[in-house]
């Protein structure tokens, strides 16, 4: 059981916004730690796609946004595209468990 | 080309050791904290531990402290893990990662390596 709660699927057409939540609690996201996301593809180098909630690094469209709110993050994707199928997992930090923490990670399926 | 390379995973039997390292070129290596992620098959990421640039302090998940040690040689930019009494459930793809942040709390990881397969089994 993971300390972030992340919906195990997602799904939508091309061009359609899909949103992937991220819940912890307040020794962690609600404890003002920052949010971070990440695009997975099995066998691959897991890319950073949001830093610091809502920052997106050079390269990353702008398709890709996150946001932050008391507990729970989101990540939002416009304009789906085929190759953006993949596994999606927030990160933070959490002062009860002092280390890093992952969300169990969510699959998003473009239809 | 800035890259992280992981190396020295394999199959090893419950109670055994293994050392895994991390070959990073195209960045200033001695500046940043480095991490070691896993993910065991069907499963998603874990943080597993943490190394400051410096090599001053170190952090551990719970399900790893006192088995694994993560250190770093600045001077041959090689980030190490050593895993002993290696458990069934350590088994998993095992990625090294670079640090980013001002707060250590908020570091996040900005480059990552392609993993290396540590199996456990007898």
């Amino acid at each position: 059981q993971s300390v972030l709660t992340q919906p195990p699927s997602v799904s939508g057409a091309p061009g359609q916004r899909v949103t992937i939540s991220c819940t912890g609690s307040s020794s962690n996201i609600g404890a003002d730690y920052d949010v971070h996301w990440y695009q997975h593809l099995p066998g691959t180098a897991p890319k950073l796609l949001i830093y610091a909630n809502s920052n997106r690094p050079s390269g990353v469209p702008d398709r890709f946004s996150g946001s932050k709110s008391g507990t729970s993050a989101s990540l939002a994707i416009t304009g789906l595209q085929a190759d953006d199928e993949a596994d999606y997992y927030c990160q933070s930090y959490d002062t009860s468990l002092t280390g890093w923490v992952f969300g169990g990670g969510t699959k998003l399926t473009v239809l | 080309e800035v890259q992280l390379v992981e190396s020295g995973g394999g199959f090893v039997q419950p109670g055994g050791s293994l050392r895994l390292s991390c070959a990073a070129s195209g960045f200033t290596f001695s500046s940043y904290a480095m991490t070691w992620v896993r993910q065991a098959p069907g499963k998603g990421l874990e943080w597993v531990s943490t190394i400051t640039a410096s090599g001053s302090s170190t952090f551990y998940a719970d399900s790893v402290k006192g088995r694994f040690t993560i250190s770093r040689d600045n001077s041959k930019n090689t980030l190490y893990l050593q895993m002993n009494s290696l458990r069934v459930e350590d088994t998993a793809v095992y990625y090294c990662a670079k640090d980013k942040g001002l707060v250590f709390q908020n570091w996040h990881f900005d480059l990552w390596g392609r993993g290396t397969l540590v199996t456990v089994s007898s």
